[in-house]
């Protein structure tokens, strides 16, 4: 059974700090990594996706992959509280057509 | 990316009837999937949908009670059939950019309420 674990939260930030987002996943080939928002009462949306070790950023997002590890993080900077909202980390493990989403962490960033 | 709309974007049914929801993309896909969502729960597969072939279902979901069709690479439907107030939830269209790392990509959804 290929997995994604995250931690459910809620996360609390203060406004302005960093936050981060930790995810693992059991299927050590996996090769293609998701980072998505969802707020409360919408569909997800794409932040970003990584597929090579080390960092990936865009604007105040940026996503680490460790693939020794089997870890995935999303480190929002600066956080406002417009990210508030629940974060989905998935995975697309090898030989299938699947991605795999964990259950999501919610994160509340305090004005 | 993709554009996806979804139709109706929420109802309220009564038991026992079937409601079909469409799912269009501005671009063709291979791949569609379609999700169920309760309030404050993680994403449930319901069936992957490819043009040309059956749906396949996950464990724990029917064709009979979740028809699918797939006529062409822009559009899918959904159909919940015999409703319960189980059923109430979101129902999510999703398609997969190969591409874009198959990256996958979500509908608006379909809030639906059974009474």
């Amino acid at each position: 059974q290929k997995e994604v674990e995250q931690n459910s939260g809620p996360l609390s930030v203060p406004e302005g700090a960093i936050a981060s987002l930790n995810c693992t996943y059991s299927d050590r080939g996996s090769q293609s990594f998701f980072w998505y928002r969802q707020y409360s009462g919408k569909s997800p949306e794409l932040i970003m996706f990584i597929y090579s070790n080390g960092d990936k950023e865009d604007g105040r997002f940026t996503a680490q992959l460790n693939k020794a590890s089997q870890y995935v993080s999303l480190l929002i900077r600066d956080s406002q509280p417009s990210d508030s909202a629940t974060y989905l980390c998935a995975v697309k493990p090898t030989g299938g057509f699947k991605t795999i989403f964990g259950a999501g962490t919610r994160l509340f960033v305090k004005a | 990316s993709a554009v996806i709309s979804q139709k109706p974007s929420r109802d309220i049914c009564q038991r026992g009837t079937s409601l079909t929801i469409q799912c269009q993309v501005d671009s063709q896909v291979t791949m569609m999937f379609w999700y169920r969502q309760q309030p404050g729960q993680s994403l449930t597969l319901i069936a992957t949908a490819n043009q040309g072939s059956e749906a396949t279902y996950e464990s724990g979901f029917v064709i009979d009670k979740f028809p699918i069709s797939r006529p062409n690479l822009t559009f899918s439907t959904l159909t919940v059939s015999n409703m319960s107030p189980e059923d109430s939830s979101i129902y999510l269209c999703s398609v997969q950019i190969p591409l874009l790392r198959d990256t996958q990509y979500f509908g608006p959804g379909t809030r639906l309420t059974v009474l």
